[in-house]
C-alpha cells in the first residue's frame, strides 16, 4: 500500500525554526514528486510547491519562495518541509502528497499524508 | 499564473438532489484538472482526475466534464456523506493552483 506519514503536530514560538517530515513507503520513493500544500484554519488549500527526490529539483509558489525549503533524504524515503524564523501567519496544517504519474509532476496528487499541524504563537 | 475559480462558493440542496459545481481557469489548461473532496477535519481526498476519469473506489454518482477554461463536478443523487468542501486543482504546470472550494451541505 502506497502512504506518505507525516510528522506530528508542533507548537513553537515566532523565529523559532522548524523542520516536519514526510515519509514515503511502498513505493519507488525517488522516482515520485512530493507536493506540499498549506491549510490555514477555516481556508482553503494552497499550493506551496514539489521536489523530486530523484536530484532535490523543487519548485516553488511565487508566495512561498524564499520562506519555506524543501529537501529529501533518500536514504530514508523522506521529504522535509522547514523554516527557518516561523511568523504566526505559518499557523496552519501543513500536507504532503504524491503527483502519481512517476518522474512526472503533472499529475493528480494521490495519496495525501494525513498533515502536520503547525501552530506558532508567542 | 493562471487562476482557478468556483461557483458557487457554497451550496445547500436535499438528499438525492442532483449538485453541480463549476471551476474556470483564467487559461486553458486541456484536460489537466482534478477534483478533491475534503470532509470535516479530514484530508483531501482524489475524487476525480483529467477532467473526467474517476478515481478508484469513488461512487458512481460522483462525475466531471470539460477542457479548456471550464470544467464541472456533479454529484447524481446527493448523499449525506457527501457533506464536503470540494476543490477543483489544475495540474499542468507549475504552480499548480487549487481553486477556492465549494462548501456542500445538506439542507
Amino acid at each position: 500500500e502506497v502512504q506518505l506519514v507525516q510528522s506530528g503536530a508542533e507548537v513553537k514560538k515566532p523565529g523559532e525554526s522548524l523542520k516536519i517530515s514526510c515519509a514515503g513507503s511502498g513505493y519507488n520513493f525517488s522516482t515520485y514528486w512530493i507536493a506540499w500544500v498549506r491549510q490555514r484554519p477555516g481556508e482553503g488549500l494552497e499550493w506551496m510547491g514539489i521536489i523530486y527526490p530523484g536530484d532535490s529539483d523543487a519548485r516553488y509558489s511565487p508566495s512561498f519562495e524564499g520562506q519555506v525549503t524543501f529537501s529529501v533524504d533518500q536514504s530514508i524515503n523522506t521529504a522535509y518541509l522547514q523554516w527557518s524564523s516561523l511568523k504566526a501567519s505559518d499557523t496552519a496544517i501543513y500536507y504532503c502528497s504524491r503527483p502519481t504519474p512517476p518522474e512526472k509532476y503533472y499529475g493528480p496528487f494521490h495519496p495525501w499524508g494525513q498533515g502536520t499541524l503547525v501552530t506558532v504563537s508567542s | 499564473d493562471i487562476q482557478m475559480t468556483q461557483s458557487p462558493s457554497s451550496l445547500s440542496a436535499s438528499v438525492g438532489d442532483r449538485v453541480t459545481i463549476t471551476c474556470r481557469a483564467s487559461e486553458g489548461i486541456s484536460n489537466y484538472l482534478a477534483w478533491y473532496q475534503q470532509k470535516p477535519g479530514k484530508v483531501p481526498k482524489l475524487l476525480i482526475f483529467s477532467a473526467s476519469t474517476l478515481q478508484s473506489g469513488v461512487p458512481s454518482r460522483f462525475s466531471g466534464s470539460g477542457s479548456g477554461t471550464v470544467f464541472s463536478l456533479t454529484i447524481s443523487g446527493l448523499q449525506p456523506e457527501d457533506v464536503a468542501t470540494y476543490y477543483c486543482q489544475r495540474f499542468n504546470t507549475v504552480p499548480q493552483t487549487f481553486g477556492p472550494g465549494t462548501k456542500v451541505e445538506i439542507k
